[in-house]
């Protein structure tokens, strides 16, 4: 089936740095989407890119929707450590296909 | 307002038995999926549904029947368990469109072991 590569797989940051993730994939899509996941809890939608070259904020959260379409891109700012979760891209190629979900990145924020 | 809800939490099954989750949504959404989670792996759909009375496979329903008799409600039903189906499960609605393009909103998961 169609993959999305996420990278990193995990990080360990500082308090107040900022953080950069991505995620590719050998065919287009034409949603991305970023999801956050914390223990025990279900995927919480973060943010959600329509449009090529996009580029979406959410807070100290920002998105870009690649402009080739192949890849996506989020970045966090000024890190705190409720930032702490796993975060998951997810494309989907047209309105009725069904999502695919990269691996994740989890994210440890030191104090 | 309780959003998606799914029962129970956590399970253990012998290779073998079968077992019922639950989940109900409150949101009067048309959409609703099931997916599985693997350790250090994303979301997989096993199958969803487009309104009540109507389901379809997704990436990885072999295993699994599902039922939509209500709008609320989308039991995932495991008839012979299997270790492979070892796994957390997560139960999600969205309000249209379908999939990603509107938001999906997640249930809190089920655990579930199979020995």
């Amino acid at each position: 089936g169609q993959q999305l590569n996420q990278s990193p797989q995990s990080m360990f940051i500082q308090e107040g740095e900022d953080v950069s993730m991505n995620c590719t994939s050998s065919s287009i899509f034409n949603t991305w989407l970023w999801y956050k996941q914390e223990p025990g809890e279900g995927p919480v939608l973060l943010i959600a890119l329509y449009k090529a070259g996009e580029l979406t904020s959410n807070g100290r959260l920002t998105a870009q929707f690649g402009i080739t379409r192949k890849d996506s891109f989020l970045n966090i700012s000024a890190s705190i450590p409720s930032d702490v979760g796993i975060y998951f891209c997810a494309g989907q190629r047209s309105g009725n296909t069904p999502l695919v979900f990269g691996k994740g990145t989890r994210l440890s924020v030191i104090a | 307002n309780a959003g998606v809800t799914q029962t129970p939490k956590f399970r253990i099954l012998k290779i073998g038995q079968s077992m019922t989750l639950q989940c109900t949504q409150d949101m009067n959404h048309n959409y609703m999926y099931w997916y599985r989670q693997d350790p250090g792996m994303g979301l997989k759909l096993i199958y969803y549904s487009v309104g009540a009375g109507i389901t379809d496979k997704g990436e990885v329903p072999n295993g699994y029947n599902v039922s939509r008799s209500t709008t609320e409600d989308f039991p995932l039903r495991l008839e012979l368990a299997a270790p492979s189906q070892t796994s957390v499960y997560f139960c999600a609605s969205s309000r249209d469109r379908g999939f990603g393009t509107d938001t999906q909103y997640f249930g809190p998961g089920t655990r579930l072991t199979v020995l």
